[in-house]
């Protein structure tokens, strides 16, 4: 079974600039997560998606950052425009069911460099 | 304070001793409490949830104390491929929110 897949896997952009990340989670998930590290700090919660509705999007840091997740399968995170401070690693994870206990299975990640 | 605080280590042991890592956390309300497994430049995997009971897992055995708002990780007998960032997360709320500590490095030495 295929695991959780982002894409791409590094990005080089100017500040200014717009990028978009993907994440394909595991096929049959309805749970989409988003996380971000910073340089030195913890990982942290962005988002979550139930199918195509944003269950929670409390961790988003400003309107800077928008995440789809058309017809309820992959899922996008849109930086426009971008500023320095927006570098870090983003990871996607996935989990099947909503208990407390069902695992988050991460992607690899998108290393983002914002010059 | 954070929420999730763990020794960010590193913790250098040579190869077959024991060692223990613990993780502290700030809402008494978390319900659900876990340990994932990072290698350098790679995506967090889960190592094993924590039971209120405890639980083992070969060498690995983790603790919750609820008392004391603390979850512990002991790994026996190290192995050389037990090196890595070893990530405290707790869930302290429905739909699985989750907050991660920083992390504590584990580098075992021959």
């Amino acid at each position: 079974e295929a695991g959780v897949t982002q894409f791409p896997s590094h990005s080089v952009i100017e500040k200014g600039q717009t990028v978009t990340l993907r994440c394909d989670p595991i096929s049959g998930h309805d749970n989409l997560y988003w996380y971000r590290r910073v340089m030195g700090k913890e990982i942290k919660f962005l988002l979550h998606f139930v199918k195509e509705s944003k269950q929670d999007e409390s961790g988003m840091p400003n309107n800077r950052f928008l995440a789809e997740r058309t017809g309820g399968t992959y899922s996008t995170l849109k930086v426009q425009p971008a500023e320095l401070e927006d570098s870090g690693v983003y990871f996607c994870a996935s989990s099947q069911g909503l208990a407390d206990t069902d695992t988050q299975y991460f992607g690899p990640g998108t290393r983002l460099t914002v010059l | 304070r954070k929420e999730v605080e763990q020794d960010p280590g590193p913790f250098n042991v040579p190869e077959g001793a024991t060692v223990a890592f613990n993780c502290t956390y700030s809402n008494s309300a978390s319900q659900s409490f876990f340990w994932y497994r990072q290698d350098c430049r790679k995506e967090p995997k889960l190592l094993m949830s924590v039971y209120s009971s405890g639980n083992e897992d070969g060498r690995f055995t983790a603790q919750l104390n609820r008392a004391s708002q603390y979850i512990s990780l002991l790994i026996r007998d190290s192995k050389l491929s037990d090196s890595a960032t070893y990530l405290c997360v707790v869930n302290s709320g429905g739909y699985q929110k989750v907050t991660f500590g920083t992390g504590t490095k584990l580098q075992v030495i021959p």
